[in-house]
């Protein structure tokens, strides 16, 4: 079974702080992905990576960056968090144009 | 813009009946399809897929249709079980990486 796991799954952090978001996916999959879950509005995707050190942006990259450094590992950065970037975050890796597998999720509060 | 929709963000269904979930996708470009289902607190989960040279695709009680000619899909679970209480998103990809989510649809399975 695919697993894929988020560094956690609670976070609150406060505005202006840098906050990191890692995602560790175990069955070498060239592609992983960042959405955020927002009720309404479904899973919008923020980055995506299909290979090492390679990103592309999604549709709300505003806000966000990513490093991929090693095949199993995506990180999402908010650099300066900011209140509206409260919500959930979802990791998911795939293979190819594959079924997108997810991890559990962050729930991340910004006061 | 939103290419996938789903118009229905809730649906209350007796055990033992059948839930149909509809979505709707405005890009021709689209030729995978599948649904997730999502518990509160954990991250999607698989559960169904098709691809756009079939028009139908059937996993136990789960069955999806595909309707290219209006651009829609729907999910049919028969019968429904309280286990089957969950959100549910459409999501579609044109043969890249990325995959476009709806809103999705919370289903309610009442006892």
């Amino acid at each position: 079974d695919v697993k894929v796991t988020q560094s956690s799954r609670y976070l609150v952090k406060r505005t202006g702080e840098k906050v990191f978001l890692e995602c560790v996916q175990d069955m070498d999959h060239e592609n992983m992905f960042w959405y955020r879950q927002d009720p309404g509005l479904g899973l919008r995707l923020i980055y995506f990576s299909y290979d090492v050190k390679m990103k592309e942006k999604g549709d709300i990259p505003e806000g966000y960056s990513v490093s991929r450094e090693k095949k199993e590992r995506f990180s999402l950065i908010l650099e300066s968090a900011s209140t509206n970037q409260t919500s959930m975050y979802l990791c998911a890796s795939s293979s190819g144009v594959d079924t997108q597998y997810f991890g559990p999720g962050t729930r991340l509060t910004v006061l | 813009d939103q290419q996938v929709k789903q118009n229905s963000p809730s649906l209350s269904v007796q055990e033992g009946r059948i839930s149909i979930l509809n979505c709707d996708y405005t890009n021709s470009m689209f030729d995978y399809f599948l649904w997730y289902k999502k518990y509160p607190a954990e991250g999607p989960t698989f559960l169904i897929s098709i691809s756009s040279i079939k028009d139908k695709n059937e996993d136990g009680r789960f069955t999806v249709f595909l309707n290219k000619s209006a651009k829609h899909l729907s999910l049919h679970i028969v019968p429904s079980q309280p286990g089957d209480s969950a959100v549910y998103f459409c999501a579609a990809s044109a043969s890249d990486y990325k995959l476009s989510f709806g809103a999705g649809t919370t289903v309610t399975v009442r006892a």
